[in-house]
């Protein structure tokens, strides 16, 4: 079946705008993960979203970031006002519930680049 | 809160010869452990994982990991490399109650033939 999927796979921006990232994951998974990857930081989380609760917001690394799940399925990762150290590639994740046990999905990837 | 450590960022091995992968553990509460591989320009895929049953465990393409709470480890092996093992290997961990995957640094393996 269909994997995780992103895009756009690469974005290229000037520092100061506004962007905006697309994960949609597997069908049937509740739950829906985002992380960075970064050659200073490697792989960190960002945020958690679990069926219709309220969303673990504890990763993200400054109120410039934010992220929506509409439907219970696609979601949007936004980032204002970008800088040069928001360069990374976003990686989205989803599994079938949010148990810490759970095989996480990853998808190829939202490579951005700051300039 | 949990965390794992990875030595050596780059990692040289002989077609045919043994891969050995380290990685260490902390965790304030029963850890489950993850083994994931990426290929250049594509996501992490997963290739075992620990979760409190055997402790040791076998994945996909030829891996095996075994968990030693004593040592606090899991470290991956496959005993013969292949060129296609070319890749980085990122250990992971999660915990009872916490289920947001924390990476290590990763390993860049290359595959001398």
């Amino acid at each position: 079946g269909a994997g995780v999927s992103q895009s756009p796979s690469n974005k290229v921006t000037e520092k100061g705008k506004d962007v905006e990232l697309r994960c949609d994951p597997i069908s049937g998974h509740t739950a829906l993960y985002w992380y960075r990857q970064s050659l200073g930081q490697g792989l960190e989380f960002l945020i958690y979203f679990q069926g219709n609760s309220a969303p673990d917001k504890s990763g993200l690394p400054s109120d410039r970031f934010s992220a929506e799940r509409t439907g219970g399925s696609v979601s949007t990762l936004t980032i204002q006002r970008t800088q040069q150290e928001d360069s990374a590639v976003y990686l989205c994740a989803s599994s079938l519930e949010g148990l810490e046990t759970y095989e996480q999905y990853f998808g190829p990837g939202t490579r951005l680049t700051v300039t | 809160a949990q965390s794992v450590t990875q030595l050596g960022s780059h990692v040289s091995v002989s077609e045919g010869a043994l891969v050995l992968l380290r990685c260490n553990y902390s965790s304030s509460v029963p850890p489950y452990l993850f083994w994931y591989v990426q290929y250049p320009n594509q996501g992490l895929q997963l290739l075992l994982k620990y979760t409190s049953a055997a402790t040791l465990v076998k994945g996909i393409n030829g891996f095996e990991a075994e968990f030693k709470k004593s040592e606090t480890s899991f470290h991956l092996t496959k005993p013969s490399a292949h060129m296609s093992d070319a890749a980085e290997y990122f250990c992971a961990v999660t915990g009872y109650g916490n289920n947001r995957l924390a990476f290590g640094k990763g390993n860049q393996v290359v595959v001398i033939p």
